[in-house]
């Protein structure tokens, strides 16, 4: 079966600081996989989608980015954090982007920036 | 611990019925929820939301009650149209922005 991975759960970074979120999805291959932000008081909003090696997708131009080194491992950067950064970050995957799917999601990792 | 419980379907109806995907949480404390919408080839979409007890949220003709008597947040729509078929995510969140998410409902609707 297939499952998802994220971590850290918890962070806590000042202003400026980099940040380093890692996302990976065993038992599948070639997933579509995505990150999205909830920020308080806001709805899920997609940041980035992949579907494939180095392919990505960026739906919000802000201070974050995002890489995918291998098939199952999707990783959410940023070179110096801002307060408006903070949120709860979810990694989800897929198994096509291009027919009728359903997203998974992993646990998310809550980020706050001080 | 929190949770979101749906049926998974895939439900399949024809156009013009009546839809009703069920919904119940789990949850310490007064919650936020949500049902989020995942058309084919796209990222999540939030059609809907309620912040406390007996709010009602609506869009693009579904409707949900937020009943804390029964922890659920069922969503409705009186006629489903062939484009309204999707998958259908009921959320949870709290003031610490974590979101937790049922696992989806797939949405048929023939024409």
């Amino acid at each position: 079966s297939q499952t998802i991975h994220q971590w850290p759960a918890t962070l806590v970074q000042p202003v400026g600081s980099p940040l380093s979120l890692e996302c990976t999805v065993e038992g599948t291959s070639n997933p579509n996989l995505y990150w999205y932000r909830q920020a308080a008081g806001r709805g899920l909003q997609l940041l980035f989608y992949s579907v494939g090696i180095g392919q990505i997708s960026s739906e919000v131009p802000q201070n974050l980015s995002a890489s995918r080194p291998q098939d199952r491992q999707f990783i959410l950067s940023s070179k110096k954090l801002l307060l408006s950064d903070s949120g709860f970050y979810l990694c989800a995957w897929a198994p096509s982007r291009m027919t009728t799917f359903k997203q998974y999601f992993g646990p998310g990792t809550r980020l706050t920036v001080t | 611990g929190d949770s979101v419980t749906q049926m998974e379907g895939p439900v399949t109806l024809s156009e013009e019925a009546f839809l009703t995907i069920n919904c119940t949480y789990t949850a310490t404390g007064y919650p936020s929820l949500f049902w989020y919408v995942q058309y084919p080839g796209e990222g999540l979409q939030l059609l809907l939301k309620a912040t406390k007890a007996d709010d009602k949220g609506s869009n693009k003709g579904f409707e949900a009650t937020y009943r804390k008597e029964t922890t659920s947040f069922h969503l409705e729509k009186g006629s489903v149209q062939v484009s309204d078929s999707a998958v259908y995510f009921c959320a949870l969140t709290f003031r610490d922005d974590k979101i937790i998410f049922g696992k989806g409902t797939r949405l048929h609707i023939l024409p």
